[in-house]
């Protein structure tokens, strides 16, 4: 397994603003994922952090509402721009190593936007 | 395309009945499943995963899992059920490729009543 921490742990934040999240591994891995959790509902995978290079965003989401930054094997974070209450969600890494395809979740940071 | 449907949003049962959580998996190549539970204000952890190999698989806490090619399922069972078993629980499945991207059903909340 991995341990994976995130910080800030939770936020308040003003419409308009951008949050900077941090996901820390404590080893290095492959593959590194954030995902969007809205209150209530399933995770959606937000984009694949590459090492090195941009990051590949699923459908629906864009890299100027939402740019992220891996430069080393064990750390990326996740920026969320110019934030509506629309953006209030938890959202979570994980992480995957080649020999498996488990991902390992890290504990969230939960986004308030007012 | 992948999907993932999770049968019940919520299911209550008593304490020391069966668990049973369903989720039926679309796939056109062989995937890889997992079960994932929620703690409230916590992160993922993995229950246990199917990759091809045995099609009842065990994880932690006294959970299985049966991979059922023929009715394309991957329900979750518990033969007893306990007070600190109740959270969110999700199926994801996941190519058998190197992207290792999981999709995610839309979860059950499992209720356990005294």
């Amino acid at each position: 397994s991995a341990v994976i921490s995130q910080k800030p742990s939770r936020d308040i934040c003003q419409r308009g603003t951008s949050l900077t999240i941090q996901c820390q591994v404590d080893s290095q891995v492959t593959m590194m994922f954030w995902y969007r959790q809205q209150p209530g509902q399933s995770l959606t995978l937000i984009a694949t952090a590459n090492q090195g290079s941009e990051a590949t965003y699923e459908s629906g989401f864009v890299i100027d509402k939402f740019p992220i930054s891996r430069p080393n094997l064990t750390f990326s974070t996740l920026t969320v721009s110019n934030m509506s209450p629309e953006d209030s969600s938890i959202y979570l890494c994980s992480v995957a190593r080649d020999r498996d395809h488990e991902q390992y979740f890290g504990p969230g940071t939960r986004l308030t936007v007012t | 395309a992948q999907s993932v449907t999770q049968l019940g949003s919520h299911v209550s049962v008593s304490e020391g009945a069966l668990v049973l959580l369903r989720c039926n998996y679309s796939s056109s190549v062989p995937p890889y499943l997992f079960w994932y539970v929620q703690y409230p204000n916590q992160g993922l952890q993995l229950l246990l995963k199917y990759t091809s190999a045995a099609t009842l698989v065990k994880g932690i806490n006294g959970f299985e899992a049966e991979f059922k090619k023929s009715e394309t399922s991957f329900h979750l069972t518990k033969p007893s059920a306990h007070m600190s078993d109740a959270a969110e629980y999700f199926c994801a499945v996941s190519r058998m490729d190197s992207s290792y991207k999981l999709i995610f059903g839309s979860g059950t909340r499992l209720l356990v009543r005294p």
